[in-house]
């Protein structure tokens, strides 16, 4: 149980297009999810906290303008990168948390590899 | 603000050796410790955890003891398998759901 999956697994954009992430939990209902972007050997970062039915919360120098999050069911959260550049390349992971847990138990999707061009 | 250094990998062991993987954190409070596996190709996991000082988090014959003293949460193993080459990630968290993630540790187990 408690799975997530993401979609795609990897994309390549041209520069100024705009690319969808979707994150799904599998099997359970998910009030929160977690977007976070991982550059290499680097930590994975959090972006922002998606909560269904509202507005996400951002991390300090996240541009919510650019990262857009929807979480509109209890099951799938997107994360838009609009106009990207090829700074934006990275890996992007996803993560929502069990409605029925306790809190602090975060399950993670395998990630998506987005390469702008 | 609060972070986590690991050690750098990747870390190579031949099969059946001890593995350490040295996790410390800076932060204020008492904050919950995590330790994460990312197998290749799937997501992460959470391996362990540990809620307050001196606490042992133990999944799969993986074990790391909260030490306030040292502000360190090492993962230990007494035995390693092919099996447990992965990345491992150590991770703290406050009463809130945001994690802080250190940068990770590649194990490469080789028979």
């Amino acid at each position: 149980g408690a799975v997530v999956s993401q979609h795609p697994s990897r994309v390549i954009c041209k520069s100024g297009t705009s690319v969808k992430i979707e994150c799904r939990s599998l099997d359970f209902q998910a009030t929160t999810m977690f977007w976070y972007r991982q550059f290499p050997k680097q930590s994975l970062m959090l972006m922002a906290t998606s909560n269904e039915g509202s507005k996400a919360t951002y991390e300090q120098g996240v541009e919510k303008d650019k990262f857009l999050i929807n979480h509109a069911s209890l099951t799938l959260s997107t994360l838009t990168v609009t106009s990207a550049h090829p700074e934006d390349s990275s890996f992007y992971i996803c993560s929502a948390r069990d409605r029925l847990q306790g809190k602090n138990e975060q399950y993670f999707g395998p990630g998506t590899r987005l390469t702008v061009t | 603000g609060d972070s986590v250094t690991q050690m750098e990998g990747p870390v190579t062991l031949s099969e059946e050796a001890f593995l350490t993987i040295n996790c410390t954190y800076t932060a204020t409070g008492y904050p919950s410790l995590f330790w994460y596996v990312q197998y290749p190709g799937e997501g992460l996991q959470l391996l362990l955890k540990a809620t307050k000082a001196d606490d042992k988090g133990s999944n799969k014959g993986f074990e790391a003891t909260y030490r306030k003293e040292t502000t360190s949460f090492h993962l230990e193993k007494g035995s390693v398998q092919v099996s447990d080459s992965a990345v491992y990630f150590c991770a703290l968290a406050h009463n809130t759901d945001k994690l802080i993630f250190g940068t990770g540790t590649r194990l490469q187990v080789f028979p």
